[in-house]
This record gives C-alpha cells, structure tokens and sequence, in this order.
C-alpha cells in the first residue's frame, strides 16, 4: 500500500534560516506528490504538487520541493524562514494507477519559527 | 476562505449518541471528500461523493455512513459514538474527479467534535 512518512513531527527554525521538511514515500511508481500546510484553526491548502512535468516544483508563499525517484521523497524547502510560516505542513501522495481519488497524508510536520 | 462551509465547528456529546456533521462544497464542486484529523492517527481519509454517489472509501468505520444531496451537500453521520472518535472531521470538495490528481482539494475549517 502507498504511504508516505515526514521525519520530525516538531520543526524550530530561526526567522532567516532555511526550512527543511522532509517527506518519503513508499511506491514502486512515481505517484503524485503534494504538499499542504494548515494554520491554526483553519483548513489544509494546497502549497505545492508534482504531477510528472519539473521535478523542482515551485509553490505559494517561496516554499519549493524536489522529487527525487532515486531517494522516493519530495522535501519541502524555503530558504528563508518567516513568523508567519509557523504552521503544520503535511505531505500528501496518491498513485497514479488508484481507481480511488483520495489523498494518503502524512502525519505532519509542525513549523516553529522563533524570532 | 476556501469556500467550503462546514457546521457545526465544535461540537460537544457523550458516548453513545449520535451527530451529524455537514459540509457545503465550493459552488460548482461535484466531489466532496471526508477526512479525519485526530493526534494518534493522523488525517485519515473516510470516503469520497461524486455528484451523489459514492466513489470512493477509505478506512471509515460502519457506525459512520455519509451521503451526498442533490443539492451537493455532504452530511457524516456518527452513530454510537465512542471516545476514540473526538477528532476533527475536514470535508474538502474538488470540481471533479480528477481533484486528486491534480492537487485542487479545497478544505473546510473542520468539525471539532469531541466524545466525553
């Protein structure tokens, strides 16, 4: 069954420094990757997804990820670190070949940003 | 705003009962998604209605059902309600089928429903 794994539930970053967070996933075909962050109290919105054209997916707000095949993973990158970046960000994949259309999540990062 | 209501958003009961959660979808979305947020198991897909019908089901449990109305509201029904089941319950809505592959998934706020 695909699924997909963030290392490090919590994340503290300094304001300014390079955020890092990591997703794998596990399939023997290049699914479809995504990323979505959740601010408190709000709902998930879609950050960023690879859908198979650039590997290097840019998203809102200077957040970007790489799919890697060879590694099975799509980490989410923003060079420099804002107050207002502090949220929960999950990883999201579904298969290509999935006859359901549902989304298998990970279990969420939450970003700290200290000032 | 997503443009996805969900009500009520908090929501207070005992084991045993039971509750209705409801959720509009973005207008013009044919499919509206269930999800379950909670601590230990993180955001677990419950099942998937496309203009009416059921698409597609994920881990929910038989004391929930879910229907879609013409109207292309969506209700969760909980029956029975244990402990386990105080989490938060997203609704999200996609113009069609496709929704899942290509990302647009548009969530509500999420019911906080919690089971004392």
């Amino acid at each position: 069954a695909q699924s997909v794994t963030q290392l490090g539930s919590h994340v503290s970053v300094s304001e300014g420094a390079l955020v890092l967070l990591r997703c794998n996933y596990s399939s023997s075909v290049p699914p479809y990757l995504f990323w979505y962050v959740q601010y408190p109290n709000q709902g998930l919105q879609l950050l960023l997804k690879y859908t198979s054209a650039a590997t290097l997916v840019k998203g809102i707000n200077g957040f970007e990820a790489e799919f890697k095949k060879s590694e099975t993973s799509f980490h989410l990158t923003k060079p420099s670190a804002h107050m207002s970046d502090a949220a929960e960000y999950f990883c999201a994949v579904r298969l290509r070949n999935n006859a359901g259309n549902m989304l298998t999540f990970g279990g969420g990062t939450r970003l700290m940003v200290k000032p | 705003d997503s443009g996805v209501t969900q009500t009520p958003k908090h929501l207070i009961t005992a084991t045993g009962q039971r509750v209705t959660l409801r959720c509009s979808p973005r207008s013009g979305d044919l499919s509206v998604y269930w999800y379950q947020q909670s601590l230990d198991q993180g955001l677990q897909f419950l099942i998937q209605y496309y203009n009416g019908e059921e698409r597609a089901k994920g881990n929910i449990l038989e004391r929930f059902s879910a229907q879609q109305f013409p109207d292309l509201h969506s209700e969760l029904n909980l029956s029975s309600l244990e402990l386990g089941d105080s989490a938060l319950y997203f609704c999200a809505s996609s113009p069609g089928l496709a929704g899942a592959i290509t990302g647009e998934l548009f969530f509500g706020e999420g019911s906080r429903l919690t089971v004392l």
